[in-house]
């Protein structure tokens, strides 16, 4: 499994875009990288999925270097509502079912 | 649509005394199940997955167990909880090892 490796917290404030960046040297040819969202006394929710270059949805945008080694999270105009822990996932479908989060980022935005 | 359901939301429970949590998945056949445990301010921590009936995977050795009975139902259990079994426990089922979506957590607190 690729471990990952993530700031412990950061701080915005509203309006600001965030970048969350995750690190995962030991990627494997078939993993994906996954984010996820996590408010407090709720699981986490999925956010993006990538595999290389960029992915956009409605919510964030993900960009992977060609050496995949890293990834960033891209929160455009945060607001409050987006105070939240933020994971970073690699896995592929090799890995026999394991899905393992890491300690993820706490993103606090402030007014 | 795809559903998970975990119950109950909070429970209290003594020292010593049994714990049974039971979650069902809807509208998906043949998914990876999992259980996780959040401490406080922590991340997740992955504590079982089955990949099918009868097919469980530990991954934390602890005073814990868990069982898959039906395709779709996983259940976490203990014959005697201590005080360290206090937590966010979250459930939830995935199609591949690069998604996973969860429940809404049952808050335990053993006293």
């Amino acid at each position: 499994l690729a471990k990952t490796t993530q700031p412990i917290s950061m701080d915005s404030y509203e309006g600001q875009e965030v970048n969350i960046t995750c690190s995962h040297n030991n990627i494997a040819t078939n993993d994906y990288i996954t984010w996820y969202q996590q408010f407090p006394s709720q699981g986490p929710r999925f956010i993006i999925q990538g595999y290389k270059t960029k992915v956009t949805n409605e919510v964030a945008s993900l960009f992977i270097p060609a050496d995949r080694k890293s990834s960033t999270l891209s929160l455009p105009r945060v607001s409050l509502s987006d105070t939240a822990v933020y994971y970073c996932l690699v896995g592929g479908d090799n890995q026999g079912g394991k899905l393992i989060f890491g300690q993820g980022t706490e993103l606090s935005v402030k007014p | 649509s795809q559903t998970i359901h975990q119950w109950p939301a909070t429970l209290v429970q003594p020292v010593g005394s049994p714990l049974s949590l039971e979650c069902t998945v809807e509208g998906t056949s043949n998914p990876n199940l999992y259980w996780y445990r959040q401490a406080a301010g922590r991340g997740l921590q992955l504590l079982f997955y089955s990949v099918g009936i009868g097919q469980i995977s530990s991954e934390v050795p602890q005073n814990l167990s868990a069982s898959r009975p039906q395709d779709r139902q996983f259940i976490l259990s203990s014959k005697k909880l201590l005080l360290s079994d206090s937590g966010f426990y979250l459930c939830a089922w995935g199609r591949s090892n690069t998604e996973a979506f969860f429940g809404q957590g049952t808050r335990l607190t053993v006293v």
